[in-house]
């Protein structure tokens, strides 16, 4: 049980689009979804927190206009990268909690690659 | 606010051998504390949680953590190292136990020597 998903593992698109990353818990319903980065061989920095049918809640410094949130459903976030630079090549991980639970559960990233 | 220091970004121990990685926190309210692993292009996956129960705190896969709240420390510890324990660690931090995002330290890199 408690099943995070993350689609599309991989990848890779030109400088300027946008890509949308998807963040699924399969098999619990998630009141509260999580946003990370990681850089290449650092820690992981919490992006934002979203809440089921709220607005998400960014870490200073996370511009929220380029890193668009939407957690429509008890099941699944999405986390859009707009005009997307090279920069922001990165691993995008999600977790997924339960309100009364005092666990997060990790899906297995999206590697971003902005050429 | 809250932190977590790592000492060590590499850690290299002999198969069999003890190991011993390092974690400290600061946190401005009672803490629950995390170790996490991580294998190479995978998320992450839950070893051990102290959530004010115990103080000694058993893992999967072999591992435990000692809170001490004196040394504000949560060492993760294994008595015998494997192969396979090959990966990178990091311990977390939280104030809510999970429903607020976590601070991880910088992470661990656990080589093991055949």
């Amino acid at each position: 049980g408690a099943v995070v998903s993350q689609h599309p593992s991989w990848v890779i698109c030109k400088s300027g689009t946008s890509v949308k990353i998807e963040c699924r818990s399969l098999d619990f319903q998630a009141t509260t979804m999580f946003w990370y980065r990681q850089f290449p061989k650092q820690s992981l920095m919490l992006m934002a927190t979203s809440n089921e049918g709220s607005k998400a809640t960014y870490e200073q410094g996370v511009e929220k206009d380029k890193f668009l949130i939407n957690h429509a459903s008890l099941t699944l976030s999405t986390l859009t990268v707009t005009s997307a630079h090279p920069e922001d090549s990165s691993f995008y991980i999600c977790s997924a909690s339960v309100s009364g639970n005092n666990e997060q559960f990790f899906g297995p990233g999206t590697r971003l690659t902005v050429l | 606010a809250q932190s977590v220091t790592q000492l060590g970004s590499h850690v290299s121990v002999s198969e069999g051998a003890l190991v011993l990685l390092r974690c400290n926190y600061s946190s401005s309210v009672p803490p629950y504390l995390f170790w996490y692993v991580q294998y190479p292009n995978q998320g992450l996956q839950l070893l051990l949680k102290y959530t004010s129960a115990a103080t000694l705190v058993k893992g999967i896969n072999g591992f435990e953590a000692e809170f001490k709240k004196s040394e504000t420390s949560f060492h993760l510890t294994k008595p015998s190292a494997h192969m396979s324990d090959a990966a990178e660690y990091f311990c977390a931090v939280s104030e809510l136990g999970g429903a607020d995002g976590l601070t991880f330290g910088k992470g661990t890199h656990l080589i093991i020597q055949p």
